[in-house]
């Protein structure tokens, strides 16, 4: 069975930082891309930024909205994802889920067209 | 302002089928069969209910249904259950030129009345 368990969450001040971490399981992580997606409440959903598989190159890629100042990463021996987040602001407050990707793969790229998987989410809360 | 285009809510009695749409443009919904939906119940992580217009995951029962005519597509809940209040979000592949890849709807909120 897929699992994806995000932890890491809490409350912080604005400028500081957080690490996300999303641990997964029932599946061969290495062979995936993984994505990071949050949701403000009462919001929609807003791709954060993903990381692609280490066969093609553990590439990553980010929204413009946090671009600069988050950092998606991967241990494939732990199977384990994270977001790291610096210079937070209280716009950033939102639930984080972490996803599986279901990718397009050609010679040179890998592309996620749809997240088959979802964690449960963990809030994080940016305020003084 | 959200890429795709849902309407913000959508209703039906238990028993009823209810159809919420998604429209986009020749870039993203017309471009590709990559539309997949999401439900998402209060508190808790989406789901993946539909991928590649119509295909359904192992689990995700044959009451939704999914289709797509030029830039709008559709999310069909036959036989409705009181389970089936959530909010659906639909999404669809824009190509690979630049992040983001992905682009979603705003979401809708379905009510079993």
């Amino acid at each position: 069975e897929v699992q994806l368990v995000e932890s890491g969450g809490g409350l912080v001040q604005p400028g500081r930082s957080l690490r996300l971490s999303c641990t997964a399981s029932g599946f061969t992580f290495g062979d995936y891309a993984m994505s990071w997606f949050r949701q403000a409440p009462g919001k929609g959903l807003e791709w954060v930024g993903f990381i692609r598989s280490k066969a093609y190159g553990g590439t990553t890629e980010y929204a413009a909205s946090v671009k600069g100042r988050f950092t998606i990463s991967r241990d494939d021996s732990k199977s384990i994802a994270y977001l790291q987040m610096n210079s937070l602001k209280t716009e950033d407050t939102a639930v984080y889920y972490c996803t599986r990707d279901a990718s397009l793969r050609g010679a040179v790229a890998e592309t996620p067209y749809y997240f088959d998987y979802w964690g449960q989410g963990t809030l994080v809360t940016v305020s003084s | 302002q959200s890429a795709l285009t849902q309407p913000p809510s959508a209703s039906g009695s238990p028993g009823q089928s209810v159809t919420i749409s998604c429209t986009g443009t020749s870039s993203d919904v017309g471009g590709y069969n990559y539309v997949s939906w999401y439900q998402q119940h209060p508190g808790k992580a989406p789901k993946l209910m539909i991928y590649e217009v119509s295909k359904r995951p192992s689990g995700v029962p044959d009451r939704f249904s999914g289709s797509k005519s030029g830039n709008t597509a559709s999310l069909t809940v036959s036989g409705l259950q009181a389970e089936d209040e959530a909010d659906y979000y639909c999404s669809s592949y824009a190509g690979s030129n630049n992040f983001p890849y992905v682009v979603f709807g705003g979401g809708t909120k379905l009510t079993v009345l």
